[in-house]
This record gives C-alpha cells, sequence and structure tokens, in this order.
C-alpha cells in the first residue's frame, strides 16, 4: 500500500534553515510528481512546492519562492524540502503527497515551528 | 494568487444532501478540469474524495459527486451521515503548474 512518511520538523529560530524528507514506498516513485503542502495551526492548506517525475521541472507558491527549494532522489524514493531563511510565518504542518494535478496519497505531516 | 473561495460553514441533518461551492478564475478551476475534494477530519491528514471535478477513488462512498460549471466547482454529499461531519477542501491545478487550495468548508451534521 501506498506510504508517505515525513520527517525533520522541529523548532528552528527565523531566519535558520531546515529540509524536510518524505520517505515513499508502495509504489513506483519515480513514475509520479510529489507535491509538499502545508497547514498553519486552524488554517486551510496551502500548496507549498511541486516537482516533477524526473526531477527537473519544479514549481513554487509565492510566499516561498526563493527560499525553499523542492527536490527528489529517486534512487531513495525520496522527496525533499529545504527552506531557508525561515519567518514565523512558515509555522505550520508539512505534508508531503503524491501527484501532480492532484494529491491522491498523503503523509502523516512534519510539524515546523518558527517561534515570533 | 488567491485561494480558491468556499464558504466558511455549512450544516445539513442526516440523511440530507447538501453541496459546497468552489470558486475560482479562468487560470484555475476555469481553465482546467483538474479540481479535487479533500476530507479532513480534526488532527488528521487529508484524504481524497475527488478528483478530475467528477471521478472518485474506489474507496470512497459513491454518496459523494463533484462537478463544474465556468469558474466554480461544487462537491455533493447526499444521504449526510455523522461520519460526514469534517473540513472539506477543494484544489485545482494552475496556469503555474501549482496547485490552489480553496480555504476550507466546516460541515456540521445537525
Amino acid at each position: 500500500q501506498v506510504q508517505l512518511v515525513e520527517s525533520g520538523g522541529g523548532v528552528v529560530r527565523p531566519g535558520r534553515s531546515l529540509r524536510l524528507s518524505c520517505a515513499a514506498s508502495g509504489f513506483t516513485f519515480s513514475s509520479f510528481g510529489m507535491h509538499w503542502v502545508r497547514q498553519a495551526p486552524g488554517k486551510g492548506l496551502e500548496g507549498v512546492a511541486v516537482i516533477w517525475n524526473d526531477g527537473i521541472d519544479k514549481y513554487y507558491a509565492d510566499s516561498v519562492k526563493g527560499r525553499f527549494t523542492i527536490s527528489r532522489d529517486n534512487s531513495k524514493n525520496t522527496v525533499y524540502l529545504q527552506m531557508n531563511s525561515l519567518r514565523a510565518e512558515d509555522t505550520a504542518v508539512y505534508y508531503c503527497a503524491r501527484g501532480m494535478t492532484t494529491a491522491d496519497y498523503w503523509g502523516q505531516g512534519t510539524l515546523v515551528t518558527v517561534p515570533s | 494568487q488567491s485561494a480558491l473561495t468556499q464558504p466558511a460553514s455549512v450544516s445539513g441533518s442526516p440523511g440530507q444532501s447538501l453541496t459546497i461551492s468552489c470558486t475560482g478564475t479562468s487560470s484555475d478551476v476555469g481553465g482546467y478540469n483538474f479540481v479535487s475534494w479533500y476530507q479532513q477530519h480534526p488532527g488528521k491528514a487529508p484524504k481524497l474524495m475527488i478528483y478530475d471535478v467528477t471521478n472518485r477513488p474506489s474507496e470512497v462512498s459513491n454518496r459523494f459527486s463533484g462537478s463544474k460549471s465556468g469558474n466554480t466547482a461544487s462537491l455533493t454529499i447526499s444521504g449526510l451521515q455523522a461520519e460526514d461531519e469534517a473540513d472539506y477542501y477543494c484544489s485545482s491545478y494552475t496556469s503555474s503548474s501549482t496547485l490552489i487550495f480553496g480555504g476550507g468548508t466546516k460541515v456540521t451534521v445537525l
């Protein structure tokens, strides 16, 4: 069965960096695009970044462009989110999800807290 | 890019039907047949309920259906049940090759 497991969250000071990982299993990872979607406490969902299956095409929300980088290692079935210059407004649960035009399977999320 | 527009809350009695709207623009909802709907219970990850406007994953009840007209998509829940009480989000593929989400709708079963 499809499984996505995020890791790497934690408490980080403003301006610092953090890298999230999402380990995938139960499907042919290299055939699917992957998303990072976040949800601030008590708020809605926000698409952060997406990477196509070949890892070449990547797209970002305006709110993170220039600060966050999505990447993947198809040999390790893992997608990453490198987050630099973190701000208080980046505090959220970060989910990875499978797909391109939709998000059909989701991980359980990892919490990133940036104190103000 | 602004979030898609959803009503903050809707409610209904068991057995009734209710519909949630999701309004975007020609650059997202109106421009592509890539609207999805997700159900999220408190403290849980979102679950895909509808994709490509009208398609339902095999494990999702046929009480859930989707449609679209112009820049507005809709999710209908028929035969409302207590377990349907949750937050619902729409999403659309966009001209920027990203996913944009709605602000979410809280469904209450009276």
